[in-house]
């Protein structure tokens, strides 16, 4: 089942902060994060795996709550090159990837 | 390393007609998964191949196959065109991350139908 992700979209200015949350009815093994840039395909972000991992890239990090089935994606003082689709993919262990329909996330001056 | 190759990149068919998209993966990688995106569903997963053969398949209607070469190189088809096909089409070599049993999609430009 394909994941819940919100807000569907998102305008920002430059340095503030954003949240996207992406939540499964189903048990997960992992959580991966993906950006699409337009006309671009998408690119691996990051992977929170099952044990309420964080993980942080640039000013990119993202958390994982198992038990309840959710991740959130964490953006702080974004610049314009955030701006794009982002996904987030779900893996309930050795299953295709799953992916939300995105959250598009607008950054402007 | 080159980065996974998807040809053609643009296409415009009508209805009715078959179409075929090719998808080379990263050298070395034995897996290849196929998606569909659309403005209104996102990523939908179409089918995985790995090692020529059919791992997964999604939720699509017989129309959609697919086959995978002993280079690794595989092909997606669609007969019959419907309106609704029209989409980009990705290609996803998968890679393994080391002692996690997760995977890691690095995904191709894509194959952009329009079906009129």
């Amino acid at each position: 089942q394909q994941p819940v992700q919100s807000p569907q979209a998102v305008i920002l200015r430059e340095g503030e902060d954003a949240v996207i949350n992406c939540s499964s009815s189903k048990a997960l093994y992992s959580v991966h994060w993906y950006r699409q840039k337009h006309g671009e395909a998408p690119v691996f972000l990051m992977i929170l795996l099952k044990g309420g991992e964080q993980k942080g890239h640039e000013k990119i990090s993202a958390s994982f709550n198992e038990k309840k089935q959710q991740s959130s994606l964490y953006l702080t003082a974004s610049q314009l090159s955030y701006s794009g689709t982002y996904f987030c993919g779900t893996d309930s262990g050795n299953t295709p990837l799953v992916f939300g329909k995105g959250t598009r996330l607008s950054v402007i001056a | 390393k080159a980065g996974v190759t998807q040809t053609p990149r643009y296409l415009i068919k009508t209805r009715g007609q078959q179409v075929t998209l090719s998808c080379s993966p990263i050298s070395g990688h034995r897996s290849v998964s196929w998606y569909q995106q659309t403005p209104g569903q996102g990523l939908q997963f179409l089918f995985e191949y790995f090692s020529e053969t059919q791992r997964n398949k999604g939720n699509f209607p017989g129309r959609f196959s697919g086959r995978q070469f002993s280079n690794s190189r595989s092909e997606m088809n669609v007969s019959t065109l419907e309106l609704g096909d029209s989409a980009l089409y990705l290609c996803a070599s998968r890679t393994a991350i080391a002692y996690s049993g997760a995977n890691v999609l690095t995904f191709g430009a894509g194959s952009r139908l329009t079906v009129l």
